[in-house]
C-alpha cells in the first residue's frame, strides 16, 4: 500500500525555519515526483514546491522561492522542505502528494498524505 | 503562471439531482504533442486530505463512482456529478498540471439543498 506521513510541523515565530519531512512507503520513491501543496486554514490548495522524479529537478512557486528548499533522501524515501524566513502567511497545513506517473513531472497527485500543521505566530 | 477559475464557488444541490462545476483555465492546458488535456478533479471532504477523482480532464480514477464525470478540452472543463449523494458532500477542485507550476482552482463547495 502506498503511503505517504507527514511531520515536523509546529508553532514557530516570523523569521523562524522549520523542516518538514514527507516519509513514504509501497513505491520506488525515486521514480515518482513527489510534492507540496499547502492549505491554510479555511482556505483552498496551493502547490508549494516539488522534486521531479527520475531526473530530480527541483520546482517552487513565486511565493516560496529563496525561502524553501525542497530536497529527499532516496535511502529513507523521504522527501524534505526546509522552510526558513518564515512568514505569517506561510501558516497552513502541509501536505506531501504523489505524482501519479513514473519519471514524469507534468501528473496529478494520486495519493496524499494527512498533511502536517505549521503555524507562523509570535 | 495558469489561473484556474472555477464557478459557482458554492451550489446547493437535492439529492439525486445533477450538479455541475465548471474550470476555466487563463491559457489552453491541451498539450498538442498527444492532444491530451493535463487537468484533474479532486474531492475533499472535511478533515481529509484531497481525493483525485479525475485525471486528463475525463478519465476517472479507479474505484471512483461513474456517476462522477468530466468533459471538456484547451480552457474549459466541467466536472459532473450525474445524482448527488449525501457521500458527494464536499469542496471539488480542478488543478492544471500543464506547466511546470502546476495550479489549482479557488475551490467549489457543494451541499445539499
Amino acid at each position: 500500500e502506498v503511503q505517504l506521513l507527514e511531520s515536523g510541523g509546529g508553532l514557530v515565530q516570523p523569521g523562524g525555519s522549520l523542516r518538514l519531512s514527507c516519509a513514504t512507503s509501497g513505491f520506488t520513491f525515486s521514480t515518482y515526483a513527489i510534492n507540496w501543496v499547502r492549505q491554510a486554514p479555511g482556505k483552498g490548495l496551493e502547490w508549494v514546491s516539488g522534486f521531479g522524479g527520475s531526473g530530480g529537478s527541483t520546482y517552487y512557486a513565486d511565493s516560496v522561492k529563496g525561502r524553501f528548499t525542497i530536497s529527499r533522501d532516496t535511502s529513507k524515501n523521504t522527501l524534505y522542505l526546509q522552510m526558513n524566513s518564515l512568514r505569517a502567511e506561510d501558516t497552513a497545513l502541509y501536505y506531501c502528494a504523489k505524482g501519479a506517473l513514473v519519471s514524469f513531472w507534468r501528473a496529478a497527485f494520486d495519493i496524499w498524505g494527512q498533511g502536517t500543521m505549521v503555524t507562523v505566530s509570535s | 503562471d495558469i489561473v484556474m477559475t472555477q464557478s459557482p464557488d458554492s451550489l446547493a444541490v437535492s439529492l439525486g439531482e445533477r450538479a455541475t462545476i465548471n474550470c476555466k483555465s487563463s491559457q489552453s492546458v491541451l498539450y498538442s504533442s498527444n492532444n491530451k488535456n493535463y487537468l484533474a478533479w479532486y474531492q475533499q471532504k472535511p478533515g481529509q486530505p484531497p481525493k483525485l477523482l479525475i485525471s486528463w480532464a475525463s478519465t476517472r480514477e479507479s474505484g471512483v463512482p461513474d456517476r462522477f464525470s468530466g468533459s471538456g478540452s484547451g480552457t474549459d472543463f466541467t466536472l459532473s456529478i450525474s445524482s448527488l449523494q449525501a457521500e458527494d458532500v464536499a469542496v471539488y477542485y480542478c488543478q492544471q498540471y500543464c506547466s511546470t507550476l502546476p495550479t489549482f482552482g479557488q475551490g467549489t463547495k457543494v451541499e445539499i439543498k
